[in-house]
């Protein structure tokens, strides 16, 4: 089992220009979760889907943020005209069933850098 | 929605001595409460968790408490060895408002000097 995989594991963007970060779930998992990672907020939730219909995006910014889970085998994250505060470690994670009490199994991350 | 303070941000301790991390949290219907570790340049993983008809749990140098009534929850390594030092976040999730999303502290970064 490959675990769950993310990429690309770096992105580097100029100001204003699309990002678009991929996950793929482990296989037989319900759920996808999007965090974000900084030194100053550290684990923030963003979005979750389950069996590939979105549950819960109240964490996502609205205006520039979207995420899609068109197959049981990936997710994306697309944040359009990106900003230098978008810079973070964009980590996915999946769960078996995407209950309340489960193991969340993350990737290695994506680490965007905004210029 | 939920939210879960965790402190302190950065904790260095002697090996062999015990490091404790204290989380609390708001949402009283929350009802798991995982740990997660993060190593250097590593995906976070689950090292412990527990419930909420539990007040103590423990694994090997691993212990938690909770206490419901002051939505208090804690992470104590007993015996630390300088392969604990990592990042450590603690969570929060249920059926109350977050619904079934971990909510995470800040994480704590600790240091366990040889």
């Amino acid at each position: 089992n490959a675990g769950v995989i993310q990429t690309p594991r770096h992105k580097v963007t100029g100001k204003g220009q699309e990002a678009t970060l991929w996950c793929e779930p482990i296989s037989g998992h319900s759920a996808v979760f999007w965090y974000r990672q900084t030194i100053v907020q550290g684990l923030e939730f963003l979005t979750y889907f389950r069996n590939q219909a979105p549950i819960d995006d109240s964490g996502m910014p609205k205006e520039r943020f979207s995420a899609q889970m068109p197959n049981q085998s990936h997710s994306t994250l697309k944040i359009q005209s990106t900003q230098p505060q978008d810079s973070a470690v964009y980590l996915c994670a999946s769960s078996l069933l995407g209950g309340s009490a489960e193991t969340l199994y993350f990737g290695s991350g994506t680490r965007l850098t905004v210029l | 929605g939920e939210q879960v303070e965790q402190l302190p941000s950065i904790l260095r301790v002697q090996e062999g001595s015990s490091a404790s991390i204290n989380c609390s949290y708001e949402d009283s219907a929350s009802n798991y409460f995982p740990w997660y570790k993060q190593e250097p340049g590593e995906n976070p993983k689950l090292i412990i968790d527990i419930r909420s008809n539990m007040e103590r749990k423990q694994i090997q140098e691993l212990i938690v408490l909770l206490d419901k009534k002051a939505k208090r929850f804690s992470l104590h390594i007993t015996d630390t060895q300088p392969g604990d030092s990592a990042m450590y976040f603690c969570a929060a999730s249920g059926d109350g408002s977050s619904g079934n999303k971990l909510i995470f502290g800040i994480g704590t970064l600790l240091s366990v000097k040889p």
